[in-house]
Parts: C-alpha cells; structure tokens; sequence
C-alpha cells in the first residue's frame, strides 16, 4: 500500500523553528518528486515547496523563502520541512503529497503546526 | 502564478440529486506536451485532500463513476452525477501545467440540503 506519514508538528513559539518528516512507503520513494502543501484552520490549500527526485532541484513559495528548507533522504524514504522563523501565520496543517500523472495521487494526514506565545 | 477561480463556493444538494461545480483558470492550462494538468481533490471533513480526478477526466483509482470532469482550455467543470452522503466535503480545482507551483482553486463545499 502506498502511505505518507507525517509527523514532527507541535506547538512552537513565534521566531521558533521545527522540523517535520514524512515517511514513505509503498513504491520507489526516490523516483517521484515530493511536495508539501498546507491548510491553515478553515482555510483552503495553499503550496508551499517542492523537491525534485534526487533532491537536485527545489521550490518555495514566496511566503516561506528563506526561512523553510525542503531536503529528502532516499536511503531512508524520508521527506524533510526544515521550518524557521516561525510566524502566525505559518500556524497550518502540513501535507506532504506525491505527484503521479501530475496530479497529488497520495497524500499523507497532514501534521498541525501551532505557533504562539 | 494561474489564478483558479471556483464557483460556486457553497452548494446545498439534495441526495440523489446532481451537483456541479465550475473552475476557470486565468491562462490556458494546455502544456506543450500536449496534456492539460487540470485535477479536482476532495476533502472530507477532518480527512487529507484526496485525488478524485486528474487530466481533465480521468477518474482516479477506486473513484465512482457518479463523479465525472469535463472542460478545456481554462473553463472545467465536476460533476456528481447522485450525490451520497459521503459525497459532503470541500472539492478543490488545482492545476499542475505551470509548474511551480500547484495553485489550487479556493474550495466548493458540498453539503446536504
């Protein structure tokens, strides 16, 4: 079965930082590119960055440039959010999701981000 | 970035009844390869988004047939042919042709009448 799953959310302070994982499993994690997408409290989805297959090419969104980093270990079928400088406004439910007919085909659960004081 | 727009944003349904929703995008989503990367997720309360519909019409596995797309260009439509119960959710457009990034339509929600 393919599966994503999160983990690495909690509550953190504003300027704080986290780090958040997705295991994977099912299918050859290092042939697919992975995204993240996130979902604050009542809102819609919104993308947030991606990694290219071998890790050689990555995005962000504007909103989180220079402040988050996306990386991958293939050995270990792991995709990482390394997140900075936290703000309120990054306070969200974070999904990673792999591409398969250039579509999100699998996503994991999601794993929530509280940022406050 | 393509701009998605959906409407309708809500739309009470009575079971068994259909249900459509429209998502226009700001450019074309025809690629040069020839596909146009237009998807439609559903996310049931509490739940991830799921892939219902990719390519335009191509329903994903283990997806009913009472769901169908349709569209071109930059105007798509969903279709829920008799909707169930299970059916109450948010559906989202999202296009994947002018990569990066994803951007995805603001949310239909579906809910019972």
């Amino acid at each position: 079965e393919v599966q994503l799953v999160e983990s690495g959310g909690g509550l953190v302070q504003p300027g704080g930082s986290l780090r958040l994982s997705c295991a994977a499993s099912g299918f050859t994690f290092s042939s697919y590119a992975m995204h993240w997408v996130r979902q604050a409290p009542g809102k819609g989805l919104e993308y947030v960055s991606a990694i290219s297959s071998n890790g050689g090419s990555t995005y962000y969104a504007n909103s989180v440039k220079g402040r988050f980093t996306i990386s991958r270990d293939n050995s270990k079928n792991t995709l990482y959010l390394q997140m900075g400088s936290l703000r309120a406004e990054d306070m969200a439910v974070y999904y990673c999701a792999r591409a398969g007919y250039g579509s999100p085909d699998t996503w994991g659960q999601g794993t929530l981000v509280t940022v406050s004081s | 970035d393509i701009v998605m727009t959906q409407t309708p944003l809500s739309s009470p349904v009575t079971l068994g009844q259909p249900a459509s929703i429209s998502c226009r995008s700001s450019q074309s989503l025809v690629h040069s390869d020839g596909n146009t990367y237009l998807s439609w997720l559903q996310q049931r309360p509490g739940q991830p988004p799921r892939l219902l519909i990719y390519k335009i019409s191509n329903r994903f596995s283990g997806v009913p047939d009472r769901f169908s797309g349709s569209g071109a260009g930059t105007d798509f439509t969903l279709k829920i042919s008799r909707v169930e119960a299970e059916d109450v959710g948010v559906y989202y457009c999202m296009q994947a042709t002018q990569f990066p990034p994803w951007t995805f339509g603001q949310g239909t929600k579906v809910e019972i009448k």
